[in-house]
């Protein structure tokens, strides 16, 4: 079965530092990645996915496959980052697997 | 706002009892999936309907059952209710491809069992 692992329930970080959240992954076969965001008193949503290489936000994530690694990097945090952030997994029968959750605090 | 909206908001229960939580899909959605949320935990997913059938289901016993309408509207039923089903119940739909995988959330149903 697979599995995601968010090692870290809660970062901190100043304004204008780099963030990484970090993701990893088991899953036997070829997986689709995403990173999904909650701000506050707002509903989860999607922020990127793996096969979409963009940018959201400032944010990017890699997928690196040796590693079972997808971590989510921002060069510069800013107050406005600060959000409960989900990894997930989508396996071939289109189930989606969470990790349990970072949740970013960004500091002024 | 994603169209996406769950009922009720919240909602208190007593064990042994059943209940059900809705959820209206955005328009043209095939796809709907239910989570389970404990708190400090990521969403748990329970199961997902494609065009009223069920065709996914994660590791919850059969008192967790579901309905997809031809509405676009879906239904999560828990049955002989325990204290650990105390959770945010999500409700996501997506117009499900193999290149449009994006699922839209709902808000959440806030369930407690007492």
């Amino acid at each position: 079965a697979q599995r995601v692992t968010q090692p870290e329930k809660l970062l901190s970080v100043f304004k204008g530092a780099p963030v990484e959240l970090k993701c990893n992954y088991s899953y036997s076969g070829s997986p689709e990645l995403f990173w999904y965001v909650q701000y506050s008193r707002q509903r989860l949503q999607l922020l990127l996915r793996h096969i979409s290489r963009e940018s959201i936000k400032g944010f990017t994530a890699d997928l690196n496959k040796g590693e079972t690694s997808f971590h989510l990097k921002k060069p510069f945090a800013q107050e406005e980052d600060s959000a409960m952030y989900y990894c997930a997994l989508l396996d071939a029968g289109n189930m989606l697997t969470f990790g349990g959750g970072t949740r970013l605090m960004v500091k002024p | 706002e994603t169209g996406v909206t769950q009922s009720p908001t919240h909602l208190i229960k007593t064990r042994g009892q059943q209940v059900t939580l809705r959820c209206s899909s955005q328009s043209g959605h095939n796809t709907v999936s239910w989570y389970q949320q404990a708190l400090g935990q990521g969403p748990q997913f329970i199961f997902q309907y494609y065009r009223e059938e069920e065709n996914g289901r994660g590791n919850f016993p059969p008192r967790f059952s579901g309905l997809q309408f031809p509405n676009y509207s879906s239904e999560l039923n828990v049955n002989a209710l325990e204290l650990d089903d105390s959770a945010l119940y999500l409700c996501a739909s997506s117009f499900w491809t193999p290149m449009n995988t994006e699922a839209f959330f709902g808000q959440g149903t806030r369930l407690t069992v007492v």
